[in-house]
């Protein structure tokens, strides 16, 4: 069964503190590994479409890479403007979308 | 701004009660999907739709209808609402990426 876990469920860290995100699957026929970000009583926005191991995509503070069981999302030096929820979700072989739970990211000033 | 346009925002219905969802999108994408989101679950493919006159069921469909009226928009509807719809539900448009619209707080009493 095709699957996203991601964790920690939560993560509070620090202005400056550096830390990384993790989103494990098992999908048959992996089409492409997506990130997005979510902010409270919003929509999730696109961050990052990864589509091959060893592929790394940066943004910002953000950087994604992805291997082939599972993803990363690195925060370098974040700011409280980072706090989100980030979201994680596989394409599979029929290019539908699963989705993981997401991590709740606090950063404290 | 382009994008997707969820109407209403927020909505409490009664059980057994009926509703329409509204989404509409300017950004002349074929595909559009409606999307439930509940706390400690990933986004849960509903509905969704390839192109304008095409519709197919996602993972949870049961209590739910849609109708893509046309290219831009796309509704969906739940013809008795029970308790177990409360949810918030997106709804978003593909070209490559993903874009979600804002979301429907919805409560079912």
């Amino acid at each position: 069964e095709d699957q996203v876990t991601q964790s920690p469920e939560a993560l509070r860290l620090q202005e400056g503190e550096s830390s990384s995100l993790n989103c494990s699957y098992t999908v048959s026929g992996l089409r492409g590994l997506f990130w997005y970000r979510q902010d409270p009583g919003k929509g999730p926005e696109f961050l990052f479409t990864l589509y091959s191991a060893g592929e790394e995509k940066e943004k910002e503070r953000l950087k994604a890479t992805l291997t082939k069981k599972e993803s990363f999302l690195h925060i370098t030096a974040p700011k409280p403007e980072d706090s989100a929820t980030y979201l994680c979700a596989v394409q599979d072989s029929n290019y539908q979308l699963i989705w993981g739970a997401g991590t709740k990211l606090i950063i404290k000033p | 701004n382009a994008g997707v346009t969820q109407t209403p925002k927020f909505q409490v219905l009664k059980t057994g009660q009926s509703m329409t969802l509204q989404c509409a999108q300017d950004m002349n994408h074929n595909s559009m999907y409606w999307y439930r989101q509940d706390p400690g679950m990933g986004l849960r493919l509903i509905y969704y739709s390839a192109s304008e006159g095409t519709t197919d069921k996602g993972e949870v469909p049961n209590g739910y209808n849609v109708s893509r009226l046309n290219k831009r928009e796309f509704s969906l509807r739940l013809e008795s609402a029970a308790p177990s719809q409360t949810s918030v539900y997106f709804c978003a448009s593909r070209q490559g990426g993903y874009t979600f619209g804002s979301g429907t707080r919805l409560t079912v009493v």
